[in-house]
């Protein structure tokens, strides 16, 4: 069964440090990965997709890699802020005619002034 | 950010009456999807489409049916809801198939 965990649940961190969010999933047959952020009652707002064929893609202070190998997914954030608290939430993309995303079921991070 | 309209934002109804969902992007984007989002299960895919009149089925498509009669809109239609129904609804969309996805606002529907 294709599936993507994210641990931990939550994380809180004091602002100013630079943290990484954790991502595996089962099949190492993904097409892409792509991160996103929801703030609470609101969408989901896309951060960055990552190529099967790449190892990383970068915007801004995120950082996000690709191991197909192990199954593993990072997001890394540079000089957290409180603005970053959010639910962040990884999915991949498997193979097949609907090219949905399989989602995880996110991490809640909380960046304390 | 991408254009995606959802509507309406929230609807309370009650059990056994139909319930439509409308999703609206001027994007110009060919595939577009209804997902529900639900404690402990997360997203999850109900129905996509790839084209106009081109729909077909997701993870959890029991009780819902979509149309795609334009390019720019997508339906999503409880014909008969129940309280398992009760969930927020998002919308999203794609130019291809496993390019970056676009969530609208959503809808936050409650079945009584």
């Amino acid at each position: 069964k294709q599936e993507v965990t994210q641990i931990p649940a939550a994380l809180s961190v004091p602002e100013g440090e630079n943290l990484v969010l954790n991502c595996s999933f089962t099949d190492s047959a993904i097409y892409n990965l792509q991160w996103f952020r929801q703030d609470p009652g609101k969408g989901l707002t896309s951060l960055l997709l990552i190529q099967s064929s790449q190892r990383e893609q970068t915007s801004g202070r995120l950082n996000a890699s690709l191991d197909k190998s192990s199954g593993r997914s990072t997001l890394y954030i540079a000089a957290s802020q409180p603005g970053d608290s959010a639910t962040y939430l990884c999915a991949a993309y498997y193979g097949g005619s609907q090219g949905n995303l399989i989602f995880g079921k996110g991490t809640k991070l909380s960046v304390k002034p | 950010d991408a254009g995606i309209t959802q509507s309406p934002r929230h609807k309370v109804t009650e059990t056994g009456t139909p319930v439509t969902l409308r999703c609206h992007q001027t994007e110009n984007h060919r595939y577009m999807y209804w997902y529900r989002q639900d404690p402990g299960h997360g997203l999850r895919l109900i129905h996509y489409s790839y084209g106009v009149k081109d729909t077909d089925k997701g993870e959890v498509s029991d009780g819902y049916s979509v149309s795609r009669s334009k390019t720019e809109d997508f339906l999503l239609t409880l014909e008969s809801a129940t309280s398992s129904q009760t969930s927020v609804y998002f919308c999203a969309i794609s130019l291809a198939i496993y390019n970056e996805q676009f969530f609208g606002p959503g809808t936050r529907l409650t079945v009584l």
